[in-house]
């Protein structure tokens, strides 16, 4: 079990470019949520993949995001023509599928910087 | 809608002193509930966790009751360290759904 890891750790991008970050779970972990975390707020969900279905997916995510776990394992996460208010830390997390004792495992985040 | 209310910070603490930070919830279902921390540069990690109405969480001295009647889940610490410095998130979840409180800042002084 070596955790939850991200790639790449920060991104600093230029208003309008398009990002793409990686999240690789827990590798018995079925449960893969997105989130983002801005400075001095708690992390606001994004999305939810149950292997490879991406299930939920918040009001928060506008068309300029989208992502994706093609093969159950690794998901990603693009977003089109970046924003300034696009800055903040994108948070990955696991879990299994425990039934009611859903406990997340958070990887490390993403800080993306939009200039 | 569902939601989490946390006391705001920061709350700054002398060495052993006790530690509340309150949390409240509102949910229409049957949500386990959770306390998570991040330390200063360092990732989020889940503290303590309860289930059902009236299970308590504890780990590492800290603990935690699910309140159903007054839905709460106060975080306690009977004597906090200066390590204890961090962010405190409350975190209600779901199924899926999962919902952070803003976060608690505590500061612990020697």
């Amino acid at each position: 079990d070596t955790g939850v890891s991200q790639d790449p750790r920060h991104k600093i991008t230029k208003r309008g470019q398009n990002v793409t970050f990686r999240c690789d779970p827990i590798s018995e972990h079925n449960r893969l949520y997105w989130y983002r975390q801005t400075l001095g707020q708690g992390p606001e969900f994004l999305t939810y993949f149950q292997n490879e279905a991406q299930l939920e997916k918040s009001r928060l995510l506008s068309d300029r995001f989208s992502a994706e776990r093609p093969k159950g394992s690794f998901s990603t996460l693009e977003i089109q023509r970046t924003e300034q208010g696009d800055s903040a830390m994108y948070l990955c997390a696991s879990s299994a599928p425990a039934g009611v004792l859903d406990t997340q495992y958070f990887g490390p985040g993403t800080r993306l910087t939009v200039l | 809608g569902d939601s989490v209310t946390q006391m705001e910070g920061p709350v700054t603490l002398s060495e052993e002193a006790f530690l509340t930070i309150n949390c409240t919830y509102t949910a229409t279902g049957y949500p386990s509930l959770f306390w998570y921390v991040q330390y200063p540069g360092e990732g989020l990690q889940l503290l303590l966790k309860a289930t059902k109405a009236d299970d308590k969480g504890s780990n590492k001295g800290f603990e935690a009751t699910y309140r159903k009647e007054t839905t709460s889940f106060h975080l306690e610490k009977g004597s906090v360290q200066v390590s204890d410095s961090a962010v405190y998130f409350c975190v209600l979840m779901w199924g899926f759904k999962t919902i952070f409180g803003a976060g608690t800042r505590l500061f612990v002084k020697a």
